[in-house]
């Protein structure tokens, strides 16, 4: 059972390259999220869709962005990579939140380094 | 606006010891809430969750008790081990919220 795999697991990037960030979920959820992680800040939500062809934007969404062409990938993309970026992104996913009390499913997190 | 703020770690115990993880809330209406655990190296996992006031959620000896008067959801666990080593987040979700809504986190070290 897979759950939520994130790949990569880590990369290191220089400034101003870009990069895609790949999600994959089997779970047959509507709902994904892009979370970054830095000490002392928890977990700030980046972008996040609730069905096939939809995104929106969370808490810290510039110098982002996301697609979701198929409901089982929700793609993080870089277009510009800054040493601000750096940090630990987490993918997640649940059922409709419509029910507010659907957890939502971690993948294992992808290391990213902006030098 | 929502939040969550959680006790500052570390909290440092001995194996055996008896632990508490202060969580209170500030949310509009009756949100769900969860505690989530994250070991070394990996993604957060959902420890217990409680959904309504007076709900109490309980998972490999954790327990926590949803308290609409306090707005709070204190984490316990009466005899912790080395493997409890961990960070503990405490989030909720409001009723009418997307997303989770996640406090600092507090980092657990139990020492045998």
């Amino acid at each position: 059972n897979a759950g939520v795999t994130q790949t990569p697991k880590f990369r290191v990037l220089k400034t101003g390259q870009s990069m895609t960030l790949l999600c994959a979920q089997d779970m047959n959820h509507e709902y994904m999220y892009w979370y970054r992680q830095d000490p002392g800040m928890g977990l700030r939500l980046i972008h996040y869709s609730v069905g096939e062809g939809t995104t929106a934007k969370g808490e810290v969404p510039d110098g982002y962005n996301v697609s979701r062409l198929k409901k089982q990938n929700f793609l993080l993309g870089l277009e510009s990579a800054a040493p601000s970026q750096t940090s630990v992104y987490f993918c997640a996913s649940s059922y409709s939140s419509q029910i507010s009390n659907q957890p939502q499913h971690f993948g294992d997190g992808t290391r990213l380094s902006i030098l | 606006g929502n939040s969550v703020t959680q006790m500052e770690g570390p909290v440092t115990l001995s194996e055996e010891a008896f632990l508490t993880i202060n969580c209170t809330y500030t949310a509009t209406g009756y949100p769900s809430l969860f505690w989530y655990v994250q070991y070394p190296g990996e993604g957060l996992q959902l420890l217990l969750k409680a959904t309504k006031a007076d709900d109490k959620g309980s998972n490999k000896g954790f327990e926590a008790t949803y308290r609409k008067e306090t707005t709070s959801f204190h984490l316990e666990k009466g005899s912790v081990q080395v493997s409890d080593s961990a960070v503990y987040f405490c989030a909720l979700r409001t009723e009418a919220g997307t997303a989770l809504i996640f406090g600092k986190g507090t980092t657990l070290s139990v020492s045998s």
